[in-house]
């Protein structure tokens, strides 16, 4: 089993910091995603990436994929309350899914009015 | 929209009873999976699908079978629930020749007592 190692596993910041979140792994991903999931309710996809290198933005979420395609960070610009949740990445290690992803454990954050 | 639905969003049963899990989703995606969500273990696969008729074992299958007579729908089911399969179960499906983008239910929290 490939694993994905996202840090911080927890993160409880102010209303209008910022913030980065990483996902680390030694495998190569064919494409990773990144999802955000609140309390009671399934994880939503956010962005996929899939060249090394990537940079994607939504709003004030910035998501980049490394060079080697091993990892990949979730900077968050002027955290908003709104943002607090769990955040999950996930690698893809062939084409299609049809093998599933491989999930890390997760971020908590919560952002403090 | 993508949409996932799931036939409960809780469910309480009794030690020895037999479960039904039901996912339905209406993109016409070929890949079906069932996960369930632990705290500090993160999400972990239990069965998978990706055409009808055709499973595969995920990382925990034990304790679990699945059906899938036809391509939206997709079942878990406990044939003997017990306590410690007490978890929030969540169903995903994503595209064949897609990047493994998987979409999600609202989960199902089941508490067996």
């Amino acid at each position: 089993t490939q694993l994905l190692e996202q840090s911080p596993q927890f993160l409880s910041i102010q209303e209008g910091e910022n913030l980065t979140v990483y996902c680390n792994s030694s495998s190569v991903f064919s494409s990773l995603q990144w999802y955000r999931q609140e309390p009671g309710e399934g994880p939503v996809l956010l962005v996929t990436v899939v060249t090394g290198g990537e940079v994607k933005k939504l709003k004030r979420l910035t998501f980049q994929f490394g060079d080697a395609r091993k990892d990949s960070s979730l900077h968050i610009t002027a955290a908003q309350p709104g943002d607090t949740g769990l955040y999950l990445c996930a690698g893809a290690q062939d084409w299609g899914g049809a093998d599933g992803l491989t999930f890390g454990k997760g971020t908590h954050l919560i952002i403090q009015p | 929209d993508v949409k996932v639905t799931q036939s409960s969003r809780y469910l309480v049963k009794r030690t020895g009873e037999k479960v039904f899990l039901e996912c339905v989703q209406d993109m016409d995606h070929e890949n079906m999976f069932w996960y369930r969500q632990d705290p500090g273990l993160g999400l972990r696969l239990i069965y998978f699908s990706y055409d009808v008729k055709m499973k595969e074992k995920g990382d925990i299958p034990e304790g679990y079978s699945v059906s899938r007579e036809k391509k939206e729908r997709f079942s878990l089911i406990l044939e003997s629930a017990s306590t410690n399969q007490t978890s929030m179960y969540l169903c995903a499906s994503s595209l064949r020749d897609g990047l493994g983008e998987q979409y999600f239910g609202p989960g199902t929290r089941l508490t067996v007592t």
